[in-house]
């Protein structure tokens, strides 16, 4: 069965990078892209980007553009969301699903502390 | 950049019929999803492509779409269908959007 496991909480502080695993399992990596959604404490679901996992393109929102980087390790069947110059607002949970969001992993908290 | 508009709270009793509507400019010309979250739970896929249910959605849950409008119906609501709910939609295929969500009360 598809299971997306995700890497474990993060504390960083202001400034700092984090990088969140999501490894992928029961189905074909590079068959499927996939997003990252995140969700600051108390707010709603936000759209972070998106990596094609068979040619490496990606997309972001104009919010963390200048921050983001996807990676696609096909070996590993895993993708990374490396996400730079932290800051408060980065603070949520950080999801990764599969391009139709029919799976997702079951998030991974981000703190970003000052 | 493109909006999608959702009220931010709804509220039926059990039994009864609850709509949320979804309303942007850019579902004019794409599609529409819904998604279901529980507190302290990931997301769940309720609707795709505006009306189509996920196998294991119950029937009560149902999409519809009109112009740059979509809703989402739940025929019946029971207290477990108690959550947050999420439309979404994508620029080009690959740019996304969520709307601010609503909360369903159910009681």
């Amino acid at each position: 069965q598809v299971q997306l496991v995700q890497s474990g909480a993060e504390v960083k502080n202001v400034g700092a990078s984090v990088r969140v695993s999501c490894k992928t399992s029961g189905y074909s990596f590079t068959r499927y892209p996939m997003h990252w959604v995140r969700q600051a404490p108390g707010h709603g679901l936000e759209w972070v980007g998106w990596i094609n996992t068979d040619t490496g393109d990606t997309r972001s929102s104009q919010k963390v553009q200048d921050r983001v980087t996807f990676i696609s390790d096909t070996p590993a069947t895993t993708v990374f969301m490396e996400l730079r110059r932290l800051r408060s607002e980065d603070t949520a949970v950080y999801y990764c699903a599969t391009n139709a969001f029919d799976f997702w992993g079951r998030g991974t908290m981000v703190i970003v502390s000052s | 950049s493109y909006e999608l508009t959702q009220p931010s709270s709804v509220s039926v009793s059990p039994g009864q019929t609850a709509r949320i509507t979804c309303s942007g400019d850019i579902l004019a010309n794409k599609y529409g999803r819904w998604f279901q979250q529980k507190p302290g739970q990931a997301p769940l896929q309720v609707i795709y492509k505006d009306t189509e249910r996920p196998s294991g959605i119950p029937e009560r849950f149902s999409g519809s779409s009109s112009g740059t409008t979509v809703t989402l119906t739940i025929s019946g609501a029971q207290v477990e269908d108690e959550a947050d709910y999420y439309c979404y939609s994508a620029a080009d295929n690959t740019v996304g959007i969520f709307g601010g969500g609503t909360k369903l009360t159910v009681l």
